[in-house]
């Protein structure tokens, strides 16, 4: 079975400020894509930012953007000019290649203050 | 366009009990999934479905059972409830791997 492994359980930052959520994950696959999800206090999960392994650019998506390392398996969360809003748990989540499994890590939990 | 709705949102049983989780999507997708969340476990795939008909195991598929009988439903059963499956499940339903999943709300769970 895939493991993913977030290594901070929990992290704060002050608003305005930058702060960056690590993930590491391992696959046979040379192609799949990761994938990381935010859960506010509401519990929905919301897709936040999606990454393509085959392709070497980073995503971005506003204020958030990853460093996507294909050959250390790294594939770490930059929020930029962060709001109380971004308050959640943010989860990693590579595919498994087939099926479209998805495998989540245990989750950063992740407070903003103001 | 309501996405991937679940239902109930919260429920109690009692152990032994049985009881059914609807999860039904209007998004024509061929993909979904059950996942339960424990505190400090991140999300673990319970069941899936590739299409109308299939089902195959996850990582923690014991004392759960699903059914894919409509492209637009996945049901997922509990047939004796145990107090080891109080947890919040959530649906999810894709189209393409590109693109993720979409959730639904979720439903939490207590079995006392």
């Amino acid at each position: 079975a895939q493991t993913v492994t977030q290594s901070q359980p929990e992290m704060s930052v002050q608003e305005a400020e930058t702060v960056t959520l690590s993930c590491t994950y391992d696959t046979s696959e040379n192609n799949y894509y990761l994938f990381w999800y935010k859960q506010p206090p509401s519990r929905q999960m919301i897709l936040v930012i999606r990454q393509e392994a085959y392709k070497q650019q980073n995503a971005t998506e506003n204020r958030f953007s990853v460093n996507f390392q294909k050959a250390a398996k790294s594939f770490s969360l930059k929020i930029s000019d962060s709001q109380l809003g971004d308050t959640a748990m943010y989860f990693c989540a590579p595919d498994g290649g087939s099926n479209y499994k998805l495998t989540f890590g245990k989750g950063t939990l992740l407070t903003v203050n103001p | 366009n309501a996405g991937v709705t679940q239902t109930p949102k919260f429920r109690v049983l009692k152990t032994g009990q049985s009881m059914t989780l609807l999860c039904a999507q209007d998004m024509n997708h061929e993909y979904m999934y059950w996942y339960r969340q424990d505190p400090g476990m991140g999300l673990r795939l319970i069941h899936y479905s590739v299409g109308e008909g299939t089902t195959a195991k996850g990582e923690v598929p014991d004392g759960y059972n699903v059914s894919r009988l409509k492209k637009q439903n996945f049901l997922l059963g509990l047939e004796s409830a145990a107090p080891s499956q109080t947890s919040v499940y959530f649906c999810a339903s894709s189209r393409d791997r590109a693109y993720g999943y979409t959730f639904g709300s979720g439903t939490r769970l207590t079995v006392v």
